[in-house]
């Protein structure tokens, strides 16, 4: 079965710290990855995708096919960064996502 | 409109009674989506529609529901008869094609008191 797990619902970490934000994913093939953002009071919004590898507002995430990991990491947290995050698969082709739980990130002053 | 419109913002509603949900994707955008998502937890599939086709309504969690988008744009989602573990947001995205990036409307927090 299609399962992303997100084991952390909060985590707290002081601006200018390092940051990441753990996604685990079970699919038997090569999925498609997402991080989504929700900002307070704001919309479900796309970060990025594995596919794009991109870096967006400093964020990074590596596929990891071996530990079946897409880990979100940013060097230094700002306070803006504070929000909702959701790690999301799919498989190629299709349209359903299958979204984690969600790990809440505070950044602190 | 500048992106996925859903409406009513907040819905309370009494054990038993019927709801309708709108959603309003963005203008040309083939796919819609409709996601439950409950209190700490990450949305759930709940149906696709490509155009005014409903081609999986496999995550709806009964009969009561009940998706349409008749005519290939805005769409509404009706529930039966509601019941308390129908309490969530509702979440409508909508995307160019069925594979592209979704993008997601603010949602609909139904109460169901």
């Amino acid at each position: 079965a299609q399962r992303v797990t997100q084991p952390e619902k909060l985590l707290s970490v002081f601006k200018g710290a390092p940051v990441e934000l753990k996604c685990n994913y079970s699919y038997s093939g090569s999925p498609e990855l997402f991080w989504y953002v929700q900002y307070s009071r704001q919309r479900l919004q796309l970060l990025l995708r594995h596919i794009s590898r991109e870096s967006i507002k400093g964020f990074t995430a590596d596929l990891n096919k071996g530990e079946t990991s897409f880990h979100l990491k940013k060097p230094f947290a700002q306070e803006e960064d504070s929000a909702m995050y959701y790690c999301a698969l799919r498989r190629p082709g299709t349209y359903k996502y299958i979204f984690g739980t969600g790990t809440r990130l505070k950044v602190l002053a | 409109g500048a992106g996925v419109s859903q409406s009513p913002r907040y819905k309370v509603a009494k054990r038993g009674q019927d709801v309708a949900l709108r959603c309003d994707p963005i203008s040309g955008h083939v796919s819609l989506f409709w996601y439950q998502q409950a209190l700490g937890q990450g949305p759930e599939f709940l149906t696709y529609f490509q155009n005014e086709a409903q081609l999986d309504k496999s995550g709806l969690p009964s009969d009561r529901f009940f998706a349409e988008r008749p005519e290939g744009s805005v769409s509404t989602l009706k529930i039966q008869r509601t019941q308390q573990e129908d309490s969530a947001v509702y979440l409508c995205a909508s995307s160019p094609e069925k594979n592209t990036e979704a993008f997601f409307g603010q949602g609909t927090r139904l109460t169901v008191v």
